[in-house]
């Protein structure tokens, strides 16, 4: 258990809809990042936040929106959805004292439809 | 920007066969490295890790060494197992941004 939490674990939806996947960092941990992973291709880095605030921005569609809540939790918001945004999206995160490296939820799988 | 070369694959291996998979980055500074794990329906766990140059990282079997003239993170095992089938990321993170970088990964199935 990496103690990073992502809810829902599954999400059918139809196209044009609006989804909100959720995450809860690590305790202690400040840093959220968001991945997108479709089927058979590598992480795609959507966004970063570092306690509140937006850190780094991948190749995340205007369509997409994020925010880290004060209690350090995380959306990432899709809309308008398309057949091709299906994929797994990860949550990690990082930024405890004496940790380097990320920690990975167990991901949300969407199947737009 | 930072960047992760590693070979896509697929690899596919017998039981105990030695097992090399190659990862070049490109960062400027003193990254830290990782190789991460998938294994089927699930998320990435940190198989193991290399914070300065010269660094071997261990874990269940697996090595890999931070070599900074080389700029190479090369994952190894001496004899590999059916249950270390799964997808390998190679990853840096750089110490100014401190955002994660990773490779394409690598597809490992093992043969019995």
């Amino acid at each position: 258990d990496s103690g990073v939490t992502q809810t829902p674990k599954h999400l059918i939806t139809a196209t044009g809809q609006r989804v909100t996947l959720r995450c809860s960092p690590r305790s202690g941990d400040l840093s959220v990042y968001w991945y997108q992973q479709s089927l058979d291709q590598g992480l795609q880095f959507l966004i970063q936040y570092y306690n509140g605030e937006e850190r780094a921005k991948g190749n995340i569609l205007e369509r997409f929106s994020a925010q880290q809540f004060p209690d350090l939790h995380s959306e990432l918001n899709l809309s308008s959805l398309e057949l091709g945004d299906s994929a797994l999206y990860f949550c990690a995160s990082s930024g405890r004292p004496g940790n380097t490296e990320a920690f990975f939820g167990q991901g949300t799988r969407l199947t737009v439809v | 920007g930072n960047s992760v070369t590693q070979m896509e694959g697929p690899v596919t291996l017998s039981e105990e066969a030695f097992l090399t998979i190659n990862c070049t980055y490109t960062a400027t500074g003193y990254p830290s490295l990782f190789w991460y794990v998938q294994y089927p329906g699930e998320g990435l766990q940190l198989l193991l890790k290399a914070t300065k140059a010269d660094d071997k990282g261990s874990n269940k079997g697996f090595e890999a060494t931070y070599r900074k003239e080389t700029t190479s993170f090369h994952l190894e095992k001496g004899s590999v197992q059916v249950s270390d089938s799964a997808v390998y990321f190679c990853a840096l993170r750089d110490n100014y941004g401190q955002n994660f970088v990773f490779g394409p990964g690598t597809r490992l199935s093992v043969l019995p």
